[in-house]
């Protein structure tokens, strides 16, 4: 059974500091990965995928894969108070039509 | 620009009664279609997704079903609702790239 693992939170920083948010991975066979942020009552939104071994970046955010450790995770730069929202970890893989999704961690930003 | 909708937003229902659920997109065609539930405290659970008319496929048996009418339409039915069936009902489409999902603005469904 494919399972994503994230650590619930919250994760609590102040503001202007860097937010580290971990995801771990069971299925090796999996190529693409997704995080997606959602505030407390919308639906998720995608903010970064990454889909080979190293870094990305996009502005404040930067996505991490090491694909031989079954990780993936998202460095929010200046953080601030409106990045506070749970972070959904994502992965599919080659072929497959379908997402498999970790629980998500709260992230809370505080001024 | 593909935009999903979502009908109704917000939703009380009785235990017993029926649902349906309506997702539309727009700005795409034959896209893939998925129906998510997310309970309180829960992760995103899939339903159902879809690659075409007619053709749905079901990933937890429960007491729901799916049906695909129409190319940009796809709809979430019960004949009987439950207290479990309780959540935020979201609907979403693939990407054109690496299988990415955008999702809808949701359905939250209380049943009393």
């Amino acid at each position: 059974q494919k399972e994503v693992e994230q650590n619930s939170g919250p994760l609590s920083v102040p503001e202007g500091a860097i937010a580290s948010l971990n995801c771990t991975y069971s299925d090796r066979g999996s190529q693409s990965f997704f995080w997606y942020r959602q505030y407390s009552g919308k639906s998720p939104e995608l903010i970064m995928f990454i889909y080979s071994n190293g870094d990305k970046e996009d502005g404040r955010f930067t996505a991490q894969l090491n694909k031989a450790s079954q990780y993936v995770s998202l460095l929010i730069r200046d953080s601030q108070p409106s990045d506070s929202a749970t972070y959904l970890c994502a992965v599919t893989a080659s072929g497959y039509s379908t997402l498999t999704f970790g629980k998500g961690t709260m992230l809370l930003v505080s001024p | 620009s593909q935009t999903i909708h979502q009908w109704p937003a917000t939703l009380v229902q009785p235990v017993g009664s029926p649902l349906s659920l309506e997702c539309t997109v727009e700005g795409t065609s034959n896209p893939n279609l998925y129906w998510y539930r997310q309970a309180a405290g829960r992760g995103l659970q899939l339903l159902f997704y879809s690659v075409g008319i007619g053709q749905i496929s079901s990933e937890v048996p429960q007491n729901l079903s799916a049906s695909r009418p129409q190319d940009r339409q796809f709809i979430l039915s019960s004949k009987k609702l439950l207290l479990s069936d309780s959540g935020f009902y979201l609907c979403a489409r693939v990407g054109s790239v690496y299988n990415e999902q955008f999702f809808g603005p949701g359905t939250r469904l209380t049943v009393l």
